[in-house]
């Protein structure tokens, strides 16, 4: 059974463009979750995915954007990129099941901004 | 708010040694609790997790169990090994449409 797939692995980009980032989940996984990983802050929720609505958002300004495809695949968009937002982005799905949801992550996507 | 605390790192044992890493929270409802494992280069993996109090969960012989009462979810294993070192991450969701919390981790170098 594949996994979570994240792409790219790595990319650099200059203050002031924008990224997307993509994500697979696992297949039959529908909700789909980002966080944002940084040596200062740690890790960090920025928003959740359910039958292609967002459902939960983080504490993150609206230059961080996402979507989900009916396929259940996500992207997360940056908009002009800071400094600040060199991280490793992770994505995560889930099975949603009574009691504990269990989150599968995937390998991640490593953005520096020069 | 919700929140995880765990113990600082980073932590240096020798292989066999005695492993805990201390963790506890703050929570408003009745959360899961988890454990992830962050190798170098790599995402997260979920080592191990318990839903209720007195749970206890396991997994490549490592274990915690759900404390509610000194809210509180160590992880311990009795003889690590090289291949253990990594960044340990302790966590909790309250229900199953809510958002993993993570405590900051905690960095685990075993010498040979």
């Amino acid at each position: 059974k594949a996994g979570v797939t994240q792409t790219p692995r790595y990319l650099i980009k200059t203050r002031g463009q924008q990224v997307t980032l993509s994500c697979s989940p696992i297949s039959g996984h529908r909700s789909v979750s980002w966080y944002q990983q940084t040596p200062g802050q740690g890790l960090q929720f920025l928003f959740e995915y359910f039958s292609e609505t967002q459902r939960n958002k983080g504490n993150f300004p609206g230059r961080f954007s996402g979507r989900q495809f009916s396929n259940s695949r996500s992207e997360m968009n940056v908009s002009t990129l800071e400094l600040g937002d060199s991280a490793l982005y992770l994505c995560a799905s889930s099975l949603e099941v009574s009691g504990a949801n269990v989150l599968t992550f995937g390998a991640g996507s490593r953005l520096t901004v020069l | 708010g919700d929140s995880v605390t765990q113990m600082e790192g980073p932590v240096t044992l020798s292989e066999e040694a005695f492993l805990t890493i201390n963790c506890t929270y703050t929570a408003t409802g009745y959360p899961s609790l988890f454990w992830y494992v962050q190798y170098p280069g790599e995402g997260l993996q979920l080592l191990l997790k318990a839903t209720k109090a007195d749970d206890k969960g396991s997994n490549k012989g490592f274990e915690a169990t759900y404390r509610k009462e000194t809210t509180s979810f160590h992880l311990e294993k009795g003889s690590v090994q090289v291949s253990d070192s990594a960044v340990y991450f302790c966590a909790l969701i309250i229900g199953s449409q809510g958002n993993l919390i993570f405590g900051k981790g905690t960095k685990l170098s075993v010498k040979p």
